[in-house]
């Protein structure tokens, strides 16, 4: 079993639709959950980050993490054709220079 | 701010060569990682550099190597290249020494090994 396992896509959806990507994690010492986005021919950007359980809001998205089922989520709302990426989680413990990533989920906003 | 730059952006290499790639961090930056990026394996962590010392270490052969100089620049290397080593390759500053440091990547060098 993987570390982290994160559904590939694609996912496509229409502009303004809610997005929901998801990521399990099977260490459950990882204390800090990052999102990165990554478009296509650049390096991983990083979007948002959480500490332990709980949800954080930034615009239109929104990270959250269930540490007792360890499943991170990552919603983004009103869709926009600029949101088209793919989308890496990487949960880690306090080494934040040593990330696990996931495979990425690749989204597609069609307008 | 200038971002982390990567040069070269696209090599292409031969089986049995060498390859040198280099990093640039952003300024202030102490830690460099190095990522490698596969369609198949996804990212996965090479190595970390930290004040010119090796701080942690992924799983990769000993064919992976790299070193950082007193100005934090950073530069990897990969010998005896094999045709799986065709990848991306990522590199990442961060201030390196705190909790919760976020990485910032650079734009990455494309290896294709012939």
């Amino acid at each position: 079993q993987k570390e982290v396992e994160q559904d590939p896509g694609p996912l496509s959806v229409p502009e303004g639709a809610i997005v929901s990507l998801n990521c399990t994690y099977s260490n459950s010492a990882f204390q800090y959950f990052m999102w990165y986005r990554q478009y296509s021919r650049k390096g991983p950007e990083l979007l948002m980050y959480t500490y332990s359980s709980g949800n954080k809001e930034d615009g239109r998205f929104t990270a959250q993490v269930d540490k007792s089922s360890k499943y991170i989520s990552l919603f983004i709302r009103d869709s926009q054709p600029s949101d088209s990426a793919t989308y890496l989680c990487a949960p880690t413990t306090y080494n934040t220079d040593k990330l696990i990533f996931g495979t990425g989920t690749r989204l597609q906003v069609f307008p | 701010k200038a971002g982390v730059t990567q040069t070269p952006r696209y090599l292409i290499k031969t089986r049995g060569q060498q390859v040198t790639l280099s990093c640039s961090p952003i300024s202030g930056h102490r830690s460099v990682s190095w990522y490698q990026q596969t369609p198949g394996q996804g990212l996965q962590f090479l190595f970390e550099y930290f004040s010119e010392t090796q701080r942690n270490k992924g799983n990769f052969p000993g064919r992976f190597s790299g070193r950082q100089f007193s100005n934090s620049r950073s530069e990897m290397n990969v010998s005896t290249l094999e045709l799986g080593d065709s990848a991306l390759y990522l590199c990442a500053s961060s201030l390196g020494t705190a909790d919760n440091s976020p990485l910032h990547f650079g734009n990455g060098t494309r290896l294709t090994v012939t």
